[in-house]
């Protein structure tokens, strides 16, 4: 079945410090790819996506590319700030096979960001 | 209303007992989701509606969970003789339809099974 599996956390960085943190996915058909960000307090909240192969989502200074090939989704930001301490969710959907659109997700990773 | 509204936010309840949880999703949105967020099993899809009616029932855990939904728009998930396992964030989302639209997640039902 779908499944998408993230690097463990928790992540610390410095501010201004670079991000990546790996998403790889196994699906049938052509699912869409999502990053969702859950910040303390609050909900889960949509932070880009792509819906085919070489896309590019991007939002708030993150981005992430569809690779097929790879089967990879992963998140990067040149330069954290404080405010970008959250928890990182990795999401396919089923997107062209049933369409249910519901989201499988990854673990999470949690990224601290210290001053 | 402006956004996924889950209702209580809140709730302890002893085991074996029933609980339901509430969502008010988005106006006009025909799609609605539950998910479970819990420490050891992460965010798992339980149950998704289009419209009233559930095509896609496949991550309910057992027969004690059931959901509904009516006039296309409020949805309830009921969980009978909760047990300690059961302990978890419920999430609600919902969407305009399709997976390649985002979907909205409202903040969640924290339950506390004692």
């Amino acid at each position: 079945g779908n499944s998408v599996t993230q690097m463990e956390g928790p992540v610390t960085l410095s501010e201004e410090a670079f991000l990546t943190i790996n998403c790889t996915y196994t699906a049938t058909g052509y699912p869409s790819l999502f990053w969702y960000v859950q910040y303390p307090g609050e909900g889960l909240q949509l932070l880009l996506k792509a819906t085919k192969a070489d896309d590019k989502g991007s939002n708030k200074g993150f981005e992430a590319t569809y690779r097929k090939e790879t089967t990879s989704f992963h998140l990067e930001k040149g330069s954290v700030q404080v405010s970008d301490s959250a928890v990182y969710f990795c999401a396919l959907s089923d997107y062209g096979s049933s369409n249910t659109g519901k989201l499988i997700f990854g673990q999470g990773t949690t990224l601290q960001v210290k001053p | 209303g402006a956004g996924v509204s889950q209702s209580p936010s809140n709730k302890v309840t002893e085991k074996g007992k029933d609980v339901e949880l509430r969502c008010d999703p988005i106006s006009g949105h025909t799609a609605l989701y539950w998910y479970r967020q819990s420490l050891g099993q992460g965010l798992e899809f339980l149950i998704y509606f289009q419209g009233n009616s559930a095509p896609d029932k496949s991550g309910l855990p057992s027969d004690r969970f059931s959901a509904e939904r009516t006039g296309g728009s409020v949805s309830t998930l009921t969980i009978q003789r909760t047990q300690q396992e059961d302990s978890a964030v419920y999430l609600c989302a919902s969407s305009s339809g399709g997976g390649n639209t985002e979907a909205f997640f409202g903040q969640g039902t924290r339950l506390t099974v004692v």
